[in-house]
């Protein structure tokens, strides 16, 4: 397992047009978060997954954004009609949640240019 | 509402020097508080976790509920340790897990 992988790394897209990321989280983690990151700042979070079930949306994820897991393993999150503000790096981290353990393992990240 | 603050955008030492990066936190709750590093071209990956209580790579961190701190400590700074770290929480009293966290503290050990 090479640990938490994100497609693609790289995305240079027009205002307007959509966009679709992909995570693969380590195997049999069963949570799985969005996060994003703007230059200079932490990671923000934007959503999560506990196996399929989508359990918190940030208020940050507008209704632009849309993420699925729909076997509770990959995730993808869209981005419909994207911004000049979505411009970000978007990261993917998962985790196997036991004994009020969380440890969060990060992906690489996918990085968004809306030009 | 939950907040994490780090104080310091940059931290520049010598190697051999002590270092301490600063980290508060705002939430009225019981807080795990977690340290995250990145290293250049690296992902982010988990430097320490308050509840554990050990010292990887030589950095501690204490949590002082009184202070609302968390702030990274170690003795002798090591070029190696040049990058960007960051505080972040989680609320104890939610299963969710989710994490926020501080704007990153770079930090540059000199040679």
């Amino acid at each position: 397992d090479t640990g938490v992988s994100q497609n693609p790394r790289h995305k240079i897209t027009k205002r307007g047009q959509n966009v679709t990321f992909r995570c693969d989280p380590i195997s049999e983690h069963n949570r799985l978060y969005w996060y994003r990151q703007t230059l200079g700042q932490g990671p923000e979070f934007l959503t999560y997954f506990q196996n399929e079930a989508q359990l918190e949306k940030s208020r940050l994820l507008s209704d632009r954004f849309s993420a699925e897991r729909p076997k509770g393993s990959f995730s993808t999150l869209e981005i419909q009609r994207t911004e000049q503000g979505d411009s970000a790096m978007y990261l993917c981290a998962s985790s196997l949640v036991s004994a009020g353990k969380d440890e969060q393992y990060f992906g690489p990240g996918t990085r968004l240019t809306v030009t | 509402a939950q907040r994490v603050t780090q104080p310091e955008k940059l931290l520049s030492v010598f190697k051999g020097a002590p270092v301490e990066l600063k980290c508060n936190y705002s939430y009225s709750g019981s807080p795990e508080l977690f340290w995250y590093v990145q290293y250049s071209r690296q992902r982010l990956q988990l430097l320490l976790r308050h509840i554990s209580r050990e010292s990887i790579k030589g950095f501690t961190a204490d949590l002082n509920k009184g202070e609302t701190s968390f702030h990274l400590k170690k003795p002798f700074a090591q070029e190696e340790d040049s990058a960007m770290y960051y505080c972040a929480l989680a609320r104890l009293s939610s299963n969710t897990g989710k994490l926020i966290f501080g704007q990153g503290t770079t930090l540059q050990v000199k040679p």
